[in-house]
């Protein structure tokens, strides 16, 4: 089974400091997405990852994909408060012979003043 | 149309009743998806329809649960005989091909009641 593993699910950090978010994924995938998700909202598309090694910035995030370890991250640098949202990464694969887009569990972000 | 359009945007049906929710593609989009989203949860994958292909209805939760796209365009999500645990909201996506970027519609929320 395709399974996708965000970690820290919730994450409250004061604005000017950097973290990152971790996404682990089970099986073989050469495209990974970040989303980005407000309270109430749909899902906001922020980064295609298509390849190993592929890094993407926009502002002050950060994606990076590693296939081999099957592992991407989303790094926020120097946060401010209207990065709060939830993000979540997603994964297509294939699980029984089926394509499938299959998203980790999501991390809410909090950045406090 | 420019994005993905769901409708209704809110739905509030009594136990027992039948729902369907629909799901307007971006025009050409021949990948599209159903989620669910319960409160404060991730996505939980419904179903896939990929062109002509037999969709994949891996994801539907029970028998209750049915969708159908018609003319490779526009989908119905049908919920027969509602249950209170079926309140969540209801996200399609589309996408121009298999593993493409995929873009979210608003959602539909709906609460059993």
């Amino acid at each position: 089974e395709l399974k996708v593993e965000q970690n820290p699910l919730f994450l409250s950090m004061q604005e000017g400091k950097n973290y990152t978010i971790y996404c682990n994924y089970s099986t073989t995938s050469d495209r990974l997405y970040w989303y980005r998700q407000d309270p109430g909202k749909s899902l906001e598309s922020l980064f295609v990852l298509l390849s190993n090694g592929a890094v993407k910035q926009e502002g002050r995030l950060m994606a990076s994909l590693d296939t081999k370890a099957r592992l991407s991250t989303l790094h926020i640098t120097a946060a401010v408060h209207d990065l709060s949202a939830t993000y979540f990464c997603a994964v297509d694969g294939r699980e029984r012979g089926a394509q499938k887009l299959v998203f980790g569990q999501g991390t809410r972000l909090t950045i406090n003043p | 149309g420019a994005g993905v359009s769901q409708s209704p945007s809110n739905k509030v049906t009594e136990k027992g009743k039948d729902v369907e929710l629909r799901c307007d593609p971006i025009s050409g989009h021949t990948a599209l998806y159903w989620y669910r989203q319960s409160l404060g949860q991730g996505l939980e994958f419904l179903i896939y329809f990929q062109g002509n292909s037999a969709p994949d209805k891996s994801g539907l939760p029970s028998d209750r649960f049915s969708a159908e796209r018609t003319g490779g365009s526009v989908s119905t999500l049908t919920i027969q005989r509602t249950q209170q645990e079926d309140s969540a909201v209801y996200l399609c996506a589309s996408s121009l091909f298999a593993r493409g970027g995929y873009t979210f519609g608003s959602g539909t929320r709906l609460t059993v009641v």
